[in-house]
């Protein structure tokens, strides 16, 4: 079972290019959701979706775009990237919702110059 | 506003030292808590749900209990393939789907 595929695993990119980092399970899962994790800051959700053609803000939403086309892929869209972007970025899912546990990806480190 | 904390932010033990990580939180009606190991370079991986005060979940050297206000994750005779981050999350109430993480505890167990 592949479980959370995240992809890039790394990217460099300049201030104000755009790029999509790809998310998908295979788990069957309603709930997916992104995250980014910052040192001293902790994991902090960015949006999150309940199901196909559901989405909802988190936390840290703006400059980030999403959508859910199909059960199995979650992509984040960054519009015009800028350095306070400079994270690692996380993908999860599960079941149906919050209270289950999360599978999370192995991330993707990205880096605007 | 819903809030998880986790105390110490990193703790140093010696192998076979045995201590506790806390997980305060503050959520109006809690509908689980979650404990998460996270290795250098990985994505966080699941180790316990806990739903209800005074419950107890154990995994090998691993025991998380949970009161009303906190949880406490024991670690018993730690070895240095403990050494991790260690995540607590609740689920967020309010009618929406977002889990709030705790900023850690930084685990190092030398051998």
């Amino acid at each position: 079972n592949a479980g959370v595929t995240q992809t890039p695993k790394f990217q460099v990119l300049k201030t104000g290019q755009s790029m999509t980092l790809q998310c998908a399970q295979d788990m069957n899962h309603e709930y997916m959701s992104w995250y980014r994790q910052d040192p001293g800051m902790g994991l902090r959700l960015i949006h999150y979706s309940v199901g196909a053609g559901i989405t909802d803000q988190g936390e840290v939403p703006n400059g980030y775009n999403v959508s859910r086309s199909t059960t199995e892929d979650f992509p984040l869209r960054l519009l015009s990237a800028a350095p306070s972007q400079t994270s690692v970025y996380f993908c999860a899912s599960s079941e149906s919702g919050t209270d289950q546990p999360q599978h999370f990806g192995d991330g993707t480190r990205l880096s605007i110059l | 506003e819903d809030q998880v904390t986790q105390s110490p932010e990193a703790l140093r033990l010696q192998e076979g030292e045995s201590s506790s990580l806390n997980c305060s939180y503050t959520v109006s009606g809690l509908r689980g808590l979650f404990w998460y190991r996270q290795d250098p370079g990985k994505g966080p991986e699941f180790l316990f749900t806990l739903y209800s005060a005074g419950e107890e979940k154990e995994k090998e050297r691993l025991k998380a209990t949970l009161t009303k206000k906190e949880s406490f994750l024991h670690i018993t005779a730690p070895k240095p393939e403990d050494s991790a981050t260690y995540l607590c999350a609740v689920p967020s109430n309010g009618g929406s789907e977002k889990l709030v993480f705790g900023k850690g505890t930084k685990l190092t167990v030398n051998p």
